[in-house]
């Protein structure tokens, strides 16, 4: 089946510092999108991409569809505390009724103040 | 309404015990999804569901898990006989349209098999 891959597992950064990590993908898909979760809480939506080589910023975070379709890449500038937390990736394949997403297994972000 | 609410938020069944997991989607949303996640672990997909309509059932384990969205009420995921590895959290989303990406997420139910 479809895999997405994120490494490495855990990442750890100072506060202020940029920090970029990666999804890769055995196959291609047509949407990606980067989701966060807190402990205790579900994935919460940051970037959807939906073209290949779309470049897209919400905030200090800025996200690509990589032009192969089988990758992209979330940046997160001027890191604060709060950027603590499981980085997911998510592909689409299509729309309809075989809509569903595939996850990769996340990367765990940690700040230090 | 405030988002996806899902109930119980935490759950302990022994094996051999039934598990219901129910899920309200947001307000307007008639397509609702399940993940299960492992620790350590992504989000893996179960079932899309429709009201009353199951539209793809393709990540459900073959036995003992049964998901419904009836015309009124939540959906409920449905498990069986719980085993030790059914040990996970439970995601449900809800989206607008039929095949939608941009999913809301509820914040789990976590299921303790003992």
């Amino acid at each position: 089946g479809q895999q997405l891959n994120q490494s490495p597992q855990s990442m750890f950064i100072q506060e202020g510092e940029d920090v970029s990590m990666n999804c890769t993908s055995s196959s291609i898909f047509n949407t990606w999108l980067w989701y966060k979760q807190d402990p205790g809480e579900g994935p919460v939506l940051l970037i959807a991409l939906y073209k290949a080589g779309e470049l897209t910023s919400n905030g200090r975070l800025t996200a690509q569809f990589g032009i192969t379709r089988k990758d992209s890449f979330l940046n997160i500038s001027a890191s604060i505390p709060s950027d603590v937390g499981i980085y997911f990736c998510a592909g689409q394949l299509q729309a309809g009724a075989n809509s569903k997403l595939t996850f990769g297994k996340g990367i765990t972000l940690s700040v230090r103040p | 309404n405030a988002g996806v609410m899902q109930n119980p938020r935490h759950l302990v069944r022994r094996r051999g015990q039934e598990a219901r997991l129910r899920c309200s989607p947001m307000k307007g949303h008639s397509h609702v999804y399940w993940y299960r996640q492992l620790p350590e672990e992504g989000l893996k997909f179960m079932v899309y569901l429709q009201k009353e309509n199951i539209i793809d059932e393709s990540g459900m384990p073959k036995e003992r898990f049964s998901a419904e969205f009836p015309k009124e009420g939540p959906s409920i995921l449905r498990i069986q006989q719980v085993v030790r590895g059914d040990s996970a959290a439970y995601f449900c989303a809800s989206s607008l349209q039929l095949g939608a990406n941009v999913l809301t997420f509820g914040a789990g139910s976590r299921l303790t098999v003992l």
